[in-house]
């Protein structure tokens, strides 16, 4: 079955370190994957996706994923976070065709000041 | 550009009352809409989806509904809450083709 795995469910980070948040998918083809953000009580948003190509894509907000075929993963990093940065954070992944995504459970971050 | 509304932002129901949540998206044509349901501190589960008008999938069987009576209009619907129904609901629109999937800003449901 198709599945996405954020192991983390929480991550403390201090203010100004980096930032690696990591999602793992299993699918039978490489899917198009994405990073969403959510502040509490607002909905998501997008923050990357991957479909083909580079495999280092650039977001918003400062943040990058890296695509490892090897690995069946897709993690989130940033060079240094910000308290604002505090949220919770989805990792998602779609089929080529489907119409619908399957997201990980989240990870939620808290940025120590 | 493309914006998605959800209304009301917050709502306080009754055990056994009606349900009617709706969700509009602007500057787009037959978009694939979606309603999905967060519990507190849970993750998303997805409840319906629709790629046109009058289309219905259901993901969850429950004491839900959903249905599209114009082509950027997606309501969600229940006859008599329960209180497992609180929650965070959110809407959500992608184009058709290959791309992500857009938010509304949710409404928190409580039931009483």
């Amino acid at each position: 079955a198709q599945s996405v795995t954020q192991p983390d469910i929480h991550i403390t980070v201090s203010e100004g370190a980096s930032l690696e948040l990591r999602c793992n998918y299993s699918y039978g083809a490489t899917p198009y994957l994405f990073w969403y953000v959510q502040s509490p009580g607002q909905g998501l948003q997008l923050l990357l996706k991957y479909f083909s190509g580079d495999t280092l894509v650039q977001g918003i907000k400062g943040f990058e994923a890296e695509f490892k075929r090897s690995q069946s993963s897709f993690n989130l990093r940033k060079p240094s976070v910000h308290w604002s940065d505090a949220a919770e954070y989805f990792c998602a992944a779609a089929g080529q065709g489907a119409q619908k995504l399957v997201f990980g459970q989240g990870t939620r971050l808290t940025i120590n000041p | 550009s493309q914006t998605i509304h959800q209304w009301p932002a917050t709502l306080v129901q009754p055990v056994g009352s009606p349900l009617s949540l709706e969700c509009t998206v602007e500057g787009t044509s037959n978009p694939n809409l979606y309603w999905y349901r967060q519990a507190a501190g849970r993750g998303l589960q997805l409840l319906f989806y629709s790629v046109g008008i009058g289309q219905i999938s259901s993901e969850v069987p429950q004491n839900l509904s959903a249905s599209r009576p114009q082509d950027r209009q997606f309501i969600l619907s229940s006859k008599k809450l329960l209180l497992s129904d609180s929650g965070f609901y959110l809407c959500a629109w992608k184009g058709t083709g290959v791309g992500p999937q857009h938010f509304g800003d949710g409404t928190r449901l409580s039931i009483l």
